[in-house]
């Protein structure tokens, strides 16, 4: 079946300090993509990343970077210098095809990331 | 500015009263998808549609039901067949392709069961 764990459910960090949020998933399939959203506490969640599993580069943007272990099924988030404008909650997702075409996510539940100055 | 849009904000219910949110999106995106949030969960799939006229079941379909007539709107109806319809509800788009497209998010409707 195909899952997604986010083992950290909260994670306290203080301003400037390097905070990375697990994830690892579990899929049958052998072409497939991973997501990261970062949700506010307006609510909206927001795209940050989109991996395929072909490529496992790390990749890096700004204070943001991801670490793609295919070996590992894990695909891990680190941001870097934290700022409070970083609390949020963070989804990890997993690409899953459909039935009937196209595609759909699959969510972990998610890591609420609290940075206090 | 293109994006998507849904209304109310917040929504709130008496027991035994079907009530429809609204999805709207101008990305002209081809793939309409609706989730449900409760709290400390991730998001769960209650129906997508590929195309219009043409809708699917996701994982927890039972108790909604959704109408395609346009490309643009894909609203959600909770009925009183919902046992426990009280939840943060979101609805995304995408391109709708095999190309595992990111899915664009509206800011959610939080729905409240008196």
């Amino acid at each position: 079946a195909q899952k997604v764990t986010q083992a950290q459910t909260e994670i306290s960090v203080v301003e400037k300090e390097d905070v990375t949020l697990d994830c690892v998933y579990e899929t049958r399939d052998t072409t497939y993509y991973l997501f990261w959203y970062k949700q506010p506490p307006s609510g909206e969640l927001v795209f940050l990343i989109r991996r395929n599993s072909f490529d496992e580069q790390n990749e890096i943007s700004g204070r943001y970077s991801w670490n793609f272990q295919k070996s590992t099924s894990s695909f891990n988030f680190t941001i870097t210098a934290s700022q409070v404008v970083d609390s949020a909650v963070y989804f990890c997702a997993l690409s899953e095809t459909l039935d009937q075409a196209g595609t759909a996510l699959i969510f972990g539940k998610g890591t609420t990331l609290s940075v206090s100055s | 500015d293109g994006g998507i849009t849904q209304s109310p904000k917040y929504l709130f219910r008496k027991e035994g009263q079907n009530v429809t949110l609204s999805c709207e999106q101008n990305l002209n995106h081809d793939a309409m998808y609706w989730y449900r949030q409760d709290p400390g969960q991730g998001l769960r799939l209650i129906y997508y549609s590929q195309i219009v006229n043409d809708f699917q079941k996701g994982d927890i379909a039972e108790g909604y039901s959704v109408s395609r007539e346009k490309k643009e709107s894909f609203p959600l109806t909770v009925t009183s067949a919902q046992k426990n319809p009280t939840a943060f509800y979101l609805c995304a788009s995408s391109m709708g392709d095999r190309n595992y497209n990111e899915q664009f998010f509206g800011p959610g409707t939080r729905l409240t069961v008196l």
